[in-house]
């Protein structure tokens, strides 16, 4: 089992509808890391979590420490949202980061 | 300020052949780490370095080196190239504490395919 689960692995939505990526981690971290990542592209970070809520724009990133576990919403989905988004955490124990293996999101017009 | 340089964003090899790709960072970050990214795999750390002089081995090193003679530069060697090194190489950089805030930039990429 991987350290950091990502899900879903795909999402599809139209565009103006509220969407949700989850990540759960099994590992003790002393961050958490949403990123994002567009095709053929570089790798942008959007968020640093160490605790409670984030927001930027359309997008929220929440995390839950007891529960392992962390959101990413994005608001009013728009085509330019269509990219993959990537959880990676930050070993307490190891200062190293552990990435997910991403969720392809595309929002049709 | 550039943020995190990577370059070449191409590069075909022959198998045996050697190269190195360059990594440049202006934000005076002393964590600089090189990844590979493979599909349907996470990003996996080949080596990393916590300051000018100091590098330490990642996830996956083999076939790989790394130097660390300026806080700026991290160049990632290939040593004698092979085609499951084939994939997709960030170099990343940050600063080492947390209180800092300290989000992680990406360079662009490098596509690198090894015929």
């Amino acid at each position: 089992k991987n350290e950091v689960e990502q899900s879903p692995q795909n999402l599809t939505a139209q565009e103006g509808e509220f969407i949700t990526i989850n990540c759960s981690y099994s590992v003790g971290i002393s961050a958490l890391h949403w990123l994002q990542q567009h095709p053929g592209g570089g790798i942008v970070s959007l968020f640093m979590l160490s605790s409670g809520k984030k927001k930027h724009g359309r997008l929220i990133a929440t995390i839950n420490i007891q529960e392992k576990h962390s959101s990413l919403h994005i608001t009013a989905s728009h085509p330019r949202d269509s990219a993959v988004y990537i959880c990676a955490v930050r070993s307490y124990n190891t200062d190293k980061l552990i990435f997910g293996t991403g969720t392809r999101l595309q929002v049709f017009p | 300020n550039a943020g995190v340089t990577q370059t070449p964003k191409f590069q075909v090899l022959k198998t045996g052949q050697s190269m190195t790709l360059q990594c440049a960072q202006d934000m005076n970050h002393e964590y600089m780490s090189w990844y590979r990214q493979d599909p349907g795999m996470g990003l996996r750390l080949i080596h990393y370095s916590v300051g000018a002089g100091i590098t330490d081995q990642g996830e996956v090193p083999n076939g790989y080196n790394v130097s660390r003679s300026t806080t700026e530069d991290f160049p990632l060697r290939l040593l004698s190239a092979a085609p499951s090194q084939t994939s997709v190489y960030f170099c990343a950089s940050r600063m080492t504490g947390l209180l800092s805030g300290n989000t992680i930039y990406f360079g662009e990429g490098s596509w690198l395919t090894v015929v």
